[in-house]
């Protein structure tokens, strides 16, 4: 058990519809990362939070947001969702205050969303 | 921009069999590097790291060693058994605290 709780686990919607998917980080982990899994596409990094603050983004589309709450739980929202957005989202967490950076991240088991 | 190259799959082993999956890196710095294994149905778990140049990283009789001259991190193991049949990725992270960089991803299958 890596401590990040992601949810739901399984989600089914149709095109045009908007979602939205929640990390709990590990205790005390002040980073929460986002990661989208396809079959072709592999493990793409969406954007990170560090501290309620957006602090890099990747390959997000601007139909996705993200933001991280002050009890440091983050959402992932999906609007205007596509066929191609069916894939397993995956959060990660790092950064323990006070603990040295080794660069590990702590994956949740990841939400799955299939759009119809 | 940094990235990872890993060998495609899938790989496919007799139980016992010897098992090398080849990850080169492309990195501006000195970044680290990880092997993160997903078991089917799971997230993704980290296997083994190394921090510098010349480190071995070694878990679950896995091990693989961090060579900068030929920027390669390749995952090896003696003897595979059938309860390490599961997607293994090789990443990076340049400097610590930002997103790991994913390699595609290698998918093992190992038969008894």
């Amino acid at each position: 058990d890596s401590g990040v709780t992601q949810t739901p686990k399984h989600l089914i919607t149709a095109t045009g519809q908007r979602v939205t998917l929640r990390c709990s980080p590990r205790s005390g982990d002040l980073s929460v990362y986002w990661y989208q899994q396809s079959l072709d596409q592999g493990l793409q990094f969406l954007i990170q939070y560090y501290n309620g603050e957006e602090r890099a983004k990747g390959n997000i589309l601007e139909r996705f947001s993200a933001q991280q709450f002050p009890d440091l739980h983050s959402e992932l929202n999906l609007s205007s969702l596509e066929l191609g957005d069916s894939a397993l989202y995956f959060c990660a967490s790092s950064g323990l205050a006070g603990a040295a950076n080794t660069g590990e991240l702590f994956f949740g088991e990841g939400s799955r969303l299939t759009v119809l | 921009g940094n990235s990872v190259t890993q060998m495609e799959g899938p790989v496919t082993l007799s139980e016992e069999a010897f098992l090398t999956i080849n990850c080169t890196y492309t990195a501006t710095g000195y970044p680290s590097l990880f092997w993160y294994v997903q078991y089917p149905g799971e997230g993704l778990q980290l296997l083994l790291k190394a921090t510098k140049a010349d480190d071995k990283g070694s878990n679950k009789g896995f091990e693989a060693t961090y060579r900068k001259e030929t920027t390669s991190f390749h995952l090896e193991k003696g003897s595979v058994q059938v309860s390490d049949s599961a997607v293994y990725f090789c990443a990076l992270s340049e400097p610590a605290g930002t997103a790991l960089i994913f390699g595609k991803g290698t998918t093992l299958s190992v038969s008894s």
